[in-house]
This record gives structure tokens, sequence and C-alpha cells, in this order.
């Protein structure tokens, strides 16, 4: 199976700060990845596929980059709304796999 | 507008089996796959497999093998994940999420908690 590894595990930001969130594959992924945002109670929302595509809807302060086995998700210009965990997903290979989950809060 | 609707909460013995629903609306139920993934309250997200809805065969991931069933009700624009000889470790809130082109999930079920409780 394809391990994806995120890091931090949970960080802090200001209102209006930058963050990046970065996920890393056990092997290449060619850009089948994915990011989902998660509020406590709710469902997963899809925030960016193919690595870099921003899903309708998404708010464009959120972007994805990165290629072969790193990406990241960067969140600019921090919002109370944004407060949540982060999940990154490999849809290159079957079983298609979840990074562990990084927290966001508002500092 | 695209939704995609669970049944309800469920609470059951060990050794019993539940049935979970997946409606689908706002869209052309089999132009898309349909995933199921499991969430332990307090922890990540694991995908449990998927099923083509289209041709009906399911794919399960390995820790889903031999007591978990997705099916469907095309008919209904309904897909089904059944679980039988529930355990404890079955706890969990379970979600369905339709399936993008490139396996990712775009849409999603608002989950249902299935509780495995003697």
């Amino acid at each position: 199976d394809i391990q994806m590894t995120q890091s931090p595990h949970s960080l802090s930001a200001s209102l209006g700060e930058t963050v990046s969130i970065e996920c890393l594959a056990s092997e290449g992924i060619s850009n089948y990845l994915a990011w989902y945002q998660q509020k406590p109670g709710k469902s997963p929302q899809l925030l960016i596929y193919y690595a870099s595509s921003l899903q309708d809807g998404v708010p464009s302060r959120f972007s994805g980059s990165g290629s072969g086995t790193q990406y990241s998700l960067k969140i600019s210009n921090m919002q109370p709304e944004d407060e949540g965990v982060y999940y990154c997903q490999q849809g290159y290979k079957y079983p298609h796999t979840f990074g562990a989950g990084t927290k966001l809060e508002l500092k | 507008q695209i939704q995609l609707v669970q049944s309800g909460p469920e609470l059951k013995k060990p050794g019993e089996s539940v049935k979970i629903s997946c409606k689908a609306s706002g869209y052309t139920f089999t132009d898309y796959a349909m995933h199921w993934v499991k969430q332990v309250p307090g922890k990540g997200l694991k995908w449990m497999g998927w099923i083509n809805t289209y041709t009906g065969k399911p794919t399960y991931a390995d820790d889903f093998k031999g007591r978990f069933v997705f099916s469907l009700e095309a008919s209904a624009s309904t897909a089904n994940l059944q679980i039988s000889n529930l355990k404890n470790e079955d706890t969990a809130n379970v979600f369905c999420a339709r399936g993008g082109l490139g396996d990712y999930f775009d849409y999603w079920g608002q989950g249902v908690m299935v509780t495995v409780s003697s």
C-alpha cells in the first residue's frame, strides 16, 4: 500500500497568515493527490484534486502544488472558517490511502 | 444540486448485521463510482472500497473483504453497504462518497454512525 505521511500533525495560525501542509507519498503518485477539509461533526469536503486543481466553490486562498512523491497545500490569508482537519489522499493505486490529518487552529 | 443522503444511525449488538443506504440525486447515478470511507470517532479516514455503479462490480480494500458487501439499487439511485457479523471494532462513522474521474471524492454523504455494543 502507498503510505501518505502528512506534516505537521497540528498547527495554529493567526488571522491573515499563510500556512502550508505537506504530504509525502511512499512512491510516486503522478499527481493523483487530493486535499480535503473536515470540520467537527461534518463530512470531509474536497478542496484540491489532481494536486493543484481547485474544486468549484472553494476560495482561491487555497492552492495545491507538488509532483512525484511530495505535495503541499497552501492556505493564504487564514480565516476563522479555515479551522478544521486537513487530509491528503492518493488516488493513484488501490487501496486509496489518506494521510493521518493535520489539525489547523486559529491562534 | 448534487446530494448524497445516507440512512440514519444504527445501534447493533456484536454478531448482528446492518445495512446502510446512500441515495444520490442531482446527477446521473451510473456515470460516477461510489466509494465508502470509514472514520472511527476522533481518528482519520480509511477507504473501504468502491462499486462501479454502471456494472455493479464491487472492489474491496483488504481489511473489508468477507463481511462487507457493496450493492446497488440503480433504479433508485441508491448504493448500499451491508456489514455482517458485526464486531466492536466496526463502531465508526461510515461515509459514501462520489468518485471523481481521478479517483478523488467530490461529494460526500452526511455519514452514518454505526455503534456496535453488547
